[in-house]
């Protein structure tokens, strides 16, 4: 069974543009989940999608918005790069909810210029 | 609202020593708790929960964890460490059901030879 595969694996962008991270989690996971993993912080929730809906939400601004489709891939954008948001962006899937085993992706490094 | 805490940083052992990372959590009910293992440039991989039942878990690579109510923990161990273990180590709690997952922000492990 394949894994959550995350693209792209690096990104390098400057501050004012946007970005859009891809997940596709394991073949029949509904729930995915997005985390953003800084040295200072840890990892830190983003937001969590169920059957393309967003049903929960952590503290971030509105420039981090997400979306998953019918098939359960999610993407993630964040605009108006800043350069706090150069981070390691997590994506995991599980069955039904985040509070089952999740498997996680090797992430997205995404470094703010 | 649930949290999470691990008190160490960073933690340096021998190997073939013993291992105890430590997890404290607050939340009002019984939580649903997780233990993950980092290897560099990687995601996350589950190596123990714990739902209900016996309070002592048996996880992956010879972990366990005992979950104890009164001090509010989920104290990760291993009898003997090997070189390979040397990873950062993330404790997380959820409230079950179908609410987010809350991480702690990790302990790093180092093993010596």
């Amino acid at each position: 069974k394949a894994g959550v595969t995350q693209t792209p694996r690096y990104l390098i962008k400057t501050r004012g543009q946007q970005v859009t991270l891809s997940c596709s989690p394991i073949s029949g996971h509904r729930s995915v989940s997005w985390y953003q993993q800084t040295p200072g912080q840890g990892l830190q929730f983003l937001f969590e999608y169920f059957s393309e809906t967003q049903r929960n939400k952590g503290n971030f601004p509105g420039r981090f918005s997400g979306r998953q489709f019918s098939n359960s891939r999610s993407e993630m954008n964040v605009s108006t790069l800043e350069l706090g948001d150069s981070a390691l962006y997590l994506c995991a899937s599980s069955f039904d909810s985040p509070n089952q085993p999740q498997h996680f992706g090797d992430g997205t490094r995404l470094s703010i210029l | 609202a649930q949290s999470v805490t691990q008190p160490d940083i960073h933690i340096t052992v021998s190997e073939g020593a013993s291992l105890e990372l430590r997890c404290n959590y607050s939340y009002g009910a019984t939580p649903y708790l997780f233990w993950y293992v980092q290897s560099p440039g990687q995601g996350l991989q589950l190596l123990l929960k714990y739902f209900s039942g016996d309070t002592l878990v048996q996880g992956i690579k010879g972990f366990e964890a005992e979950f104890k109510r009164s001090q509010s923990s989920f104290n990760l161990r291993k009898p003997s460490v090997h070189w390979s273990d040397a990873a950062e180590y993330f404790c997380a709690v959820g409230a079950g059901n179908t609410d987010k997952l809350i991480f702690g922000t990790g302990t790093r492990l180092q093993v010596f030879p």
